[in-house]
């Protein structure tokens, strides 16, 4: 079936430092594929998205881009921020009515001042 | 504009009692819903997805189940708690018909059975 992994966590930065968190995917059709970042005590929010091979999802200076030929999305920002702290999910969508959401276990990143 | 709303935010329960937590949306008709549960320090797992009223697939088997007896309502219950069903449980919804459409998800209910 499909699955999605992630680079294990926790992950701490210091603040403006360089961030990416690796995400590869396995998935038997052409997945849509997401990010999602859940701040403390909250549910999850859409981070951005890519929905077909070499585009480039990019939303409040993250940037993600849909490689087909390594299977991956690796989330990257240049600097990052104390508010960017947060468990970040990497998760594709297969199936015709958006019905079958298969999510990573989650990174989860602390960025000190 | 579609909002989703999930409720209580926070629930303490002993082993053996009964559950119930709600979820509706708001703004739209017909969508997806779904149940997920977070598990302390892990990934989101499916519970519970549905496309429409009364209709309800389960991902996992387990000692909870779930309802749909309205368009834009959906349910999560269970006859007696274990300690293992502690979590963050976490309702959601999209729009059908669309592979690349978003998931919105609820606030999240934490969920602690003693």
């Amino acid at each position: 079936g499909d699955s999605v992994t992630q680079m294990e966590g926790p992950v701490t930065l210091s603040e403006e430092a360089f961030l990416t968190i690796n995400c590869t995917y396995t998935a038997t059709g052409y997945p849509s594929l997401f990010w999602y970042v859940q701040y403390p005590g909250e549910g999850l929010q859409l981070l951005l998205k890519a929905t077909k091979a070499d585009d480039k999802g990019s939303n409040k200076g993250f940037e993600a881009t849909y490689r087909k030929e390594t299977t991956s999305f690796h989330l990257e920002k240049g600097s990052v921020q104390v508010s960017d702290s947060a468990v970040y999910f990497c998760a594709l969508s297969e199936k015709n009515y958006g019905q079958n959401f298969v999510f990573g276990p989650g990174t989860r990143l602390s960025v000190l001042p | 504009s579609q909002t989703i709303h999930q409720w209580p935010a926070t629930l303490v329960q002993p082993v053996g009692s009964p559950l119930s937590l709600e979820c509706t949306v708001e703004g739209t008709s017909n969508p997806n819903l779904y149940w997920y549960r977070q598990a302390a320090g892990r990934g989101l797992q499916l519970l519970f997805y549905s496309v429409g009223i009364g209709q309800i697939s389960s991902e996992v088997p387990q000692n909870l189940s779930a309802s749909r007896p309205q368009d834009r309502q959906f349910i999560l219950s269970s006859k007696k708690l274990l300690l293992s069903d502690s979590g963050f449980y976490l309702c959601a919804w999209n729009q059908p018909g669309l592979r690349n459409e978003k998931l919105f998800f609820g606030s999240g209910t934490q969920l602690s059975v003693l």
